[in-house]
């Protein structure tokens, strides 16, 4: 059975103080890493996919990256408006559905 | 926008009562998703489908059933809803035929059983 595991639970920033997300998996092939940004009463962002080891992505301030046990989703001079839920998901290659993470939430002092 | 809307967005039903959420897509897209939030779990599948009348259970079916007679929508039914099934509720859709596996959520059906 696929599992992902992210760390911390909670991380708490300060504006402009630069920090990394973990995301550590287990998966029968992985097919695919999803990272998602969810906002309070809101549906998960698509952010990112990465397919294999030692790709990298990379959006505004966020930086995702793979190896072949976890990923990291690196926040580069966070702002205020990057606090959110922080999402990691995995998909095996004989599957249709993503297996998450519990999630990270971010808060971003100004 | 992925092109999903979710309804109701917000319900709150009595236990015993049988309760359908509504997942439409506009994005002709073949996968289809229903999952749960709970705080402490995450997002749990409950049932998905692969196509029209096509769908398979995920990790927390129990209680619940599905159908899917039209691309476009995908219909989640609480046979007899209980206080354990108050949760959030996202639709999602995907399309693999391009190779892109992303999964794109709705915003959300919020359902209090009492």
């Amino acid at each position: 059975e696929d599992q992902v595991t992210q760390s911390p639970e909670a991380l708490r920033l300060q504006e402009g103080e630069s920090s990394s997300l973990n995301c550590s998996y287990t998966v029968s092939g992985l097919r695919g890493l999803f990272w998602y940004r969810q906002d309070p009463g809101k549906g998960p962002e698509f952010l990112f996919t990465l397919y294999s080891a030692g790709e990298e992505k990379e959006k505004e301030r966020l930086k995702a990256t793979l190896t072949k046990k976890e990923s990291f989703l690196h926040i580069t001079a966070p702002k205020p408006e990057d606090s959110a839920t922080y999402l990691c998901a995995v998909r095996s290659v004989n599957d249709y559905k993503l297996s998450f993470g519990a999630g990270t939430t971010v808060t971003v002092r100004a | 926008d992925a092109g999903i809307t979710q309804s109701p967005r917000h319900k709150v039903t009595e236990t015993g009562t049988p309760v359908t959420l509504r997942c439409h897509q506009t994005e002709n897209h073949r996968y289809m998703y229903w999952y749960r939030q709970d705080p402490g779990h995450g997002l749990r599948l409950i049932h998905y489908s692969y196509g029209v009348k096509d769908t398979d259970k995920g990790e927390v079916s129990d209680g619940y059933s599905v159908s899917r007679s039209k691309t476009e929508d995908f219909l989640l039914t609480l046979e007899s809803a209980t206080s354990s099934q108050t949760s959030v509720y996202f639709c999602a859709i995907s399309e693999s035929r391009t190779g892109e596996n992303t999964i794109y959520f709705g915003e959300g059906s919020w359902l209090t059983v009492v």
